[in-house]
């Protein structure tokens, strides 16, 4: 069974800054993918990531995933306040995804 | 493109009642998927829909039940209502039936048990 496992649960830094978010996962993943969600809001896809080594960027975010070790990331450079919201990291499980707990990013001025 | 809606945004209901969220997908899509998530967690999947037939399920009793129309709208119904149902129930939309696709949610419906 598939579990999604993100750290950490809560980032605050300041505007600027580099970061990186990390999801591990427990089994073999179809793929895996990056949402982002603003308070009181649905997802928003952000990367969905297709095979060893893949990477992808838009703007200051960039996701790449490495399946041998089960991993994702998901970095941010030069962190802006616009950036702030929950991130969530899913990998797919045959017709289901699996979330982890999200990521809830504060980017302070 | 019309995206993915859903109604109503906001529903209140008391222990006990039934309930029925509403979703229409995105067009081109025949694929529909619904999750829950509680305040603070990530989605947990309920079931999903491809093609009018349920396609698969999550860890969610039979109380959790749904359909999809011929022009792949769907809806949810959930009876017996709990407390613990409180939370935010989204759906998204899907081109196809396998978890390759990308999954485009609508803004979610809110449903507060009291």
């Amino acid at each position: 069974e598939l579990k999604v496992e993100q750290n950490p649960l809560f980032l605050s830094m300041q505007e600027g800054k580099n970061y990186t978010i990390y999801c591990n996962y427990s089994t073999t993943s179809d793929r895996l993918y990056w949402y982002r969600q603003d308070p009181g809001k649905s997802l928003e896809s952000l990367f969905v990531l297709l095979s060893n080594g893949a990477v992808k960027q838009e703007g200051r975010l960039m996701a790449s995933l490495d399946t041998k070790a089960r991993l994702s990331t998901l970095h941010i450079t030069a962190a802006v306040h616009d950036l702030s919201a929950t991130y969530f990291c899913a990998g797919g499980a045959n017709y289901q995804l699996i979330w982890g707990a999200g990521t809830k990013l504060i980017i302070k001025p | 493109e019309t995206g993915v809606t859903q109604s109503p945004t906001h529903l209140i209901k008391t222990r006990g009642q039934q309930v029925t969220l509403r979703c229409s997908s995105q067009s081109g899509h025949n694929t529909v998927s619904w999750y829950q998530q509680a305040l603070g967690q990530g989605p947990q999947f309920i079931f999903q829909y491809y093609r009018e037939e349920e396609n698969g399920r999550g860890n969610f009793p039979p109380r959790f039940s749904g359909l999809q129309f011929p022009n792949y709208s769907s809806e949810l119904n959930v009876n017996a209502l709990e407390l613990d149902d409180s939370a935010l129930y989204l759906c998204a939309s899907s081109p196809g039936g396998g978890a390759g696709e990308t999954q485009y949610f609508g803004p979610g419906t809110r449903l507060l048990v009291l």
